[in-house]
């Protein structure tokens, strides 16, 4: 079965410095997406990052990177030069395959609560 | 740019009541997904449709049922509401194919008392 294992229930970094939130993930299936979501306090889930499993290169948008190690099946979220803004829970998350009519609904990890200190 | 519209934003209802969340996806998305997200935990997901026909069921009690209209807005039904059902519900949608990222409505906060 697919899991999603975020190690990292808080993190605090200091403002304008760069923080890594790690994500590990757990499938037998080569073909997968990964994603990052953040939660600030107010509620809704905003899209970051999306990495595929056969993409050579990390994804980038913005202060966001994803650190996709393959082999070690991680896919770290890289924020560089934090910002107060950035205060808020991130989600790392898993699509499964879209196989057999399948949608492929999104497997999400715990969570770590990111705060930013100015 | 159009996002994922839920109504309503707040809900209080009683036990044993009944609740109806409506979704609307950004248009042209035609793949909605709904998912509960209790106090201090991650998004469970719920259900999916894809054309107006499920395509995905998860932990979704009984008690719930959900369907997508022929305008691809979709509505989460929940009857004999329970205290645990208090929640956090997303509306999610995409556009099909591949792994294209699902945009999250704002949520529907509700609460049972």
């Amino acid at each position: 079965a697919q899991k999603i294992t975020q190690t990292q229930p808080g993190m605090f970094v200091q403002e304008k410095e760069a923080v890594t939130l790690d994500c590990t993930y757990d499938t037998s299936d080569p073909s997968y997406g990964l994603f990052w979501y953040k939660q600030p306090s107010s509620g809704e889930m905003i899209f970051l990052i999306y990495q595929g499993s056969y993409d050579q290169q990390n994804a980038t948008e913005g202060r966001y990177s994803l650190n996709f190690q393959k082999a070690r099946k991680s896919a770290n979220l890289v924020i560089s030069a934090s910002q107060l803004g950035d205060s808020a829970m991130y989600f790392c998350a898993m699509r499964e395959p879209n196989y057999g009519g399948s949608q492929g609904n999104l497997i999400f990890g715990k969570g770590t609560k990111l705060s930013v200190k100015p | 740019a159009a996002g994922v519209i839920q109504s309503p934003r707040h809900l209080i209802k009683e036990k044993r009541e009944t609740a109806t969340l409506k979704c609307y996806p950004i248009p042209r998305h035609d793949t909605v997904y709904w998912y509960q997200q209790g106090p201090g935990q991650d998004p469970q997901f719920l259900i999916s449709f894809y054309e107006k026909m499920q395509s995905d069921k998860g932990s979704i009690p009984d008690r719930f049922s959900a369907q997508q209209f022929s305008d691809y807005h979709s509505e989460l039904n929940m009857s004999s509401l329970e205290l645990g059902d208090s929640a956090l519900y997303f509306c999610a949608s995409r556009l099909p194919g591949g792994y294209t990222e699902a945009f999250f409505g704002q949520g529907t906060r509700l609460t049972v008392v």
